[in-house]
């Protein structure tokens, strides 16, 4: 059974700071993973999709990286601002359980104080 | 364009009661998806529509719980006798061709 865990499950940081989020996946067969976000009592916005055959993508402040070899990703978020403040998810689309069917990771609650 | 939406935002119901909530897609994706988060079990898959094919069914957790998709769009989830661990954030996604998912603001169940 494919389980995708956060880490770590809770940041704080000062507004400005450069940060790691990491997400881990225990099936190295997966199609893609997407990274979201989510603020209180919200959906989930979409924030970077990488596919099966890329290894990163970036969007403004945000980049993320897939090893799926090692069953790995990192979201990277440079120059944090407050209004990052939110819960990040990722989820994997697995190979062997039907890929439409998201698996999504334990989150990470982020605030970043002014 | 419009996104993913669903009603109501929030419902409050009685344990025992049924209760339907509903998902608009995007409009021309042919993917359709519940989901749901708990504070327990966090975000999991529910059910899942392709176009006319069979929806999977898979992730749905008794048989108080059905789905049905009308005519390729509106989606609509029902729970039958309803329990309070049924509370929950009912969150619906759609894609185009099985692609990247576009969530919608989910409703907020509470069961009393």
């Amino acid at each position: 059974k494919q389980e995708v865990t956060q880490i770590p499950a809770a940041l704080s940081v000062p507004e400005g700071e450069n940060l790691v989020l990491n997400c881990s996946f225990t099936d190295s067969a997966i199609y893609n993973l997407q990274w979201f976000r989510q603020d209180p009592g919200k959906g989930l916005t979409s924030l970077l999709l990488i596919q099966s055959s890329q290894r990163e993508q970036t969007s403004g402040r945000l980049n993320a990286s897939l090893d799926k070899s090692s069953g790995r990703s990192t979201l990277y978020i440079a120059a944090s601002q407050p209004g990052d403040s939110a819960t990040y998810l990722c989820a994997v689309y697995p190979m062997n359980t039907g890929f439409q069917k998201l698996v999504f990771g334990t989150g990470t609650r982020l605030l970043v104080s002014p | 364009g419009a996104g993913v939406s669903q009603s109501p935002s929030n419902k409050v119901t009685e344990k025992g009661k049924d209760v339907e909530l509903r998902c608009d897609p995007i409009s021309g994706h042919t993917a359709l998806y519940w989901y749901r988060q708990s504070l327990g079990q966090g975000l999991e898959f529910l059910i899942y529509f392709q176009g006319n094919s069979a929806p999977d069914k898979s992730g749905l957790p008794s048989d108080r719980f059905s789905a049905e998709r009308t005519g390729g769009s509106v989606s609509t989830l029902t729970i039958q006798r309803t329990q309070q661990e049924d509370s929950a954030v009912y969150l619906c996604a759609s894609s185009l061709n099985t692609y990247e998912q576009y969530f919608g603001p989910g409703t907020r169940l509470t069961v009393t």
